[in-house]
């Protein structure tokens, strides 16, 4: 079975400058697909950003853009100029390719607080 | 519709009662998935229906939670007997075959 772990529960960052947010995975698969979810207040997941395990370039999303270590099994995020909305709950996801469906298995997150 | 929804929003239900919680997924998605969120932990799988086929319950905790999907449309979540170890958030999400999710605001069930 895959296990995602987030080894930071709480993380800041001052407005404007840039914070990285860790996530490391266990698997035994080669392909699969890795995600970034934010979760603000209001509950609902949104996605920030997502990565193909046979893709060898980093994904990026405006400011979001991820650090992927296949070999060690590390999946990081990074926030650059951190805006005040950018404060949340921030959960790392993996993704078998194989099969239908897409059943996430999620780390256990990291509350992100910036600070004006 | 213009996104998932879910209802309600906060339940509150007294130990030993069942719950059922809804979950209205975005237009012509075929695939529904219902995850939970304990008090300050990562989201867990419970079940997933795609299209006809029958459902994965792989995630389904114990037999008290069970689920539907009516039409290929709306799901309900049935927890049975409710214990307090049943409070958590439940999400709903949806997805066209297996691109995109989009989840819900989920519900907020308290077991006193």
């Amino acid at each position: 079975a895959q296990t995602v772990t987030q080894s930071q529960p709480e993380m800041s960052v001052q407005e404007a400058e840039t914070v990285t947010l860790s996530c490391t995975y266990d698997t035994s698969e080669s392909d699969y697909y890795l995600f970034w979810y934010k979760q603000p207040p209001s509950r609902q997941m949104i996605l920030v950003i997502r990565q193909e395990a046979y893709k060898q370039q980093n994904a990026t999303e405006n400011r979001f853009s991820v650090n992927f270590q296949k070999a060690a099994k590390s999946f990081s995020l990074k926030i650059s100029d951190s805006q005040l909305g950018d404060a949340a709950m921030y959960f790392c996801a993996y993704r078998s390719a194989r099969g239908a469906g897409n059943m996430l298995t999620f780390g256990g997150g990291t509350r992100l607080m910036v600070k004006p | 519709g213009a996104g998932v929804s879910q209802s309600p929003s906060n339940k509150v239900t007294e130990k030993g009662k069942d719950v059922e919680l809804r979950c209205d997924p975005i237009s012509g998605h075929t695939a529904l998935y219902w995850y939970r969120q304990s008090l300050g932990q990562g989201l867990e799988f419970l079940i997933y229906f795609q299209g006809n086929s029958a459902p994965d319950k792989s995630g389904l905790p114990s037999d008290r939670f069970s689920a539907e999907r009516t039409g290929g449309s709306v799901s309900t979540l049935t927890i049975q007997r409710t214990q307090q170890e049943d409070s958590a958030v439940y999400l709903c999400a949806s997805s066209f075959l297996s691109e995109k999710l989009f989840f819900g605001s989920g519900t907020q069930l308290s077991v006193l």
